[in-house]
């Protein structure tokens, strides 16, 4: 089974540039997750899709992130315009029976982001 | 004060010494809890998943969750080099949601 896809692995921007990542999770999974991960702190969920629906972006800091899922598959996460403390690692993750009691969250590797 | 609080460490061990990895929390809603083990430049992998209190194992691993203290630990038997990595806690307050909290994660090294 092919695990969750993301690209670029890393990226170096300046402040005030914009930056775009791209995931594609695990073939049929309905739910799909971005996550932020800055060095030394545990994930932080940033918005949750539920095929292209979106059901948890409360903490997605809207003035300058968006995220898209059409079809239902893939999504990209966008930053416009990126600060300093949007350096960090950004996780995709999927899983496939939404939000059930035993549901597994499968990560991809990630996007390093660093923003000078 | 953070919901979930780790201890970061680093914490060094022998190989096949015994390690004791913990979580405390604030919010008394959490109801299901998990172990991710993260590997260096890589996304969490999940280890364990339990539901309110009690003690489950698989293999070498062992958690345990105590509810009347907020507290949470996974145990890993005959510590192997393989297992050197972040461990991080995480926990959610209902089924219906998909918003896990993490831990802020625990660096742990086996050496040989």
């Amino acid at each position: 089974e092919a695990g969750v896809a993301q690209s670029p692995r890393y990226k170096i921007i300046e402040k005030r540039q914009s930056v775009a990542f791209w995931c594609n999770p695990i073939s049929g999974h309905a739910t799909l997750y971005w996550y932020q991960q800055i060095l030394g702190q545990g994930p932080k969920l940033l918005i949750q899709f539920q095929n292209n629906g979106v059901v948890d972006d409360s903490q997605l800091p809207k003035d300058r992130f968006s995220a898209e899922r059409l079809k239902g598959v893939d999504s990209t996460l966008k930053i416009q315009p990126a600060k300093l403390e949007d350096s960090a690692v950004y996780l995709c993750a999927s899983s496939s029976r939404g939000t059930a009691t035993n549901e597994k969250l499968f990560f991809g590797s990630g996007t390093q982001l660093s923003v000078l | 004060q953070k919901e979930v609080e780790q201890d970061p460490g680093p914490l060094s061990v022998p190989e096949g010494a015994i390690v004791s990895l913990n979580c405390t929390y604030s919010n008394s809603a959490f109801q299901y809890f998990m172990w991710y083990r993260q590997y260096s430049r890589k996304g969490p992998e999940l280890l364990m998943y339990t539901y309110s209190s009690g003690n489950k194992e698989d293999g070498r691993f062992t958690a345990q969750v105590d509810k009347s203290s907020k507290y949470i630990s996974l145990f890993i038997r005959d510590s192997q080099p393989s297992d050197s990595a972040t461990y991080l806690c995480a926990m959610k307050i209902s089924s219906n949601t998909g918003k896990l909290i993490f831990g802020q994660g625990t660096t742990l090294q086996v050496k040989p």
